[in-house]
């Protein structure tokens, strides 16, 4: 059983377009997040939701936009796509963002990840 | 702004040798460094992880270290297969709950 599962695992397209990621967990976590990966393998943060709700926006192009249907799905849609979008895209989630008890970051568990190539 | 530096990008060892990966961070409230291997076309998996309470800990061939007054981390394999090879990630959280800051990756080579 696949734990966080995300599609399509390859996107080709072209500039300009909007395309769209989706990603589900089935982990039963309350907060879900998507990464950007470059060709370099540097992973960095863009979205986190907790519950449905936005928790953190790494000053991220207004052309990504996600969206959180409920705390089992985290998708992420990208308008007019730029050569600059090419990577490789992951969703992650984990138990809660850690904030509460003891304050103890909770492990965050990735996708696959979804290779988006801009022609 | 906050950053997490890793070496050495890249590792070649002989089958049965260690394998030593360092990262540094700057955040002084980072107090979780989790370690990630990440194989060609897949997702990072989780193989580790050390909260700001502990020094050191261990899972069979797999260590990790934790000097917070120098603020680095260290990851240890220990009798290193071939199937070690991969990319590992070493990331410290942010004062920000939830986030992770990650370095720039190792890959690792194991020759049999």
């Amino acid at each position: 059983d696949t734990a966080v599962s995300q599609t399509p695992k390859y996107l080709v397209t072209q500039m300009g377009n909007d395309k769209s990621i989706k990603c589900e967990q089935n982990l039963g976590h309350d907060t879900m997040y998507w990464y950007k990966q470059d060709s370099k393998k540097f992973l960095k943060i863009m979205f986190s939701y907790n519950n449905k709700e936005l928790i953190i926006n790494e000053t991220v192009p207004n052309r990504f936009s996600p969206k959180s249907p409920d705390k089992a799905h985290l998708n992420l849609h990208i308008n007019s796509l730029e050569l600059g979008d090419s990577a490789v895209y992951f969703c992650a989630s984990s138990q809660d963002l850690g904030q509460g008890g003891l304050g103890m970051m909770q492990p965050q568990h990735f996708g696959d990840g979804t290779r988006l190539s801009i022609l | 702004g906050e950053n997490v530096e890793q070496h050495p990008s890249t590792l070649s060892v002989q089958e049965g040798d260690s394998a030593v990966i360092k990262c540094t961070y700057s955040d002084s409230a980072s107090n979780y460094f989790p370690w990630y291997k990440q194989e060609l076309g897949k997702g990072p998996q989780l193989i580790i992880d050390i909260r700001s309470n502990v020094g050191e800990k261990k899972d069979q061939r797999i260590a990790v270290t934790l000097n917070k007054t120098a603020k680095h981390f260290s990851l240890h394999i220990t009798e290193t297969q071939p199937e070690d090879s991969a990319v590992y990630l070493c990331a410290a959280s942010h004062r920000q709950w939830g986030k992770l800051i990650f370095g720039q990756g190792t890959t690792l080579q194991v020759k049999p």
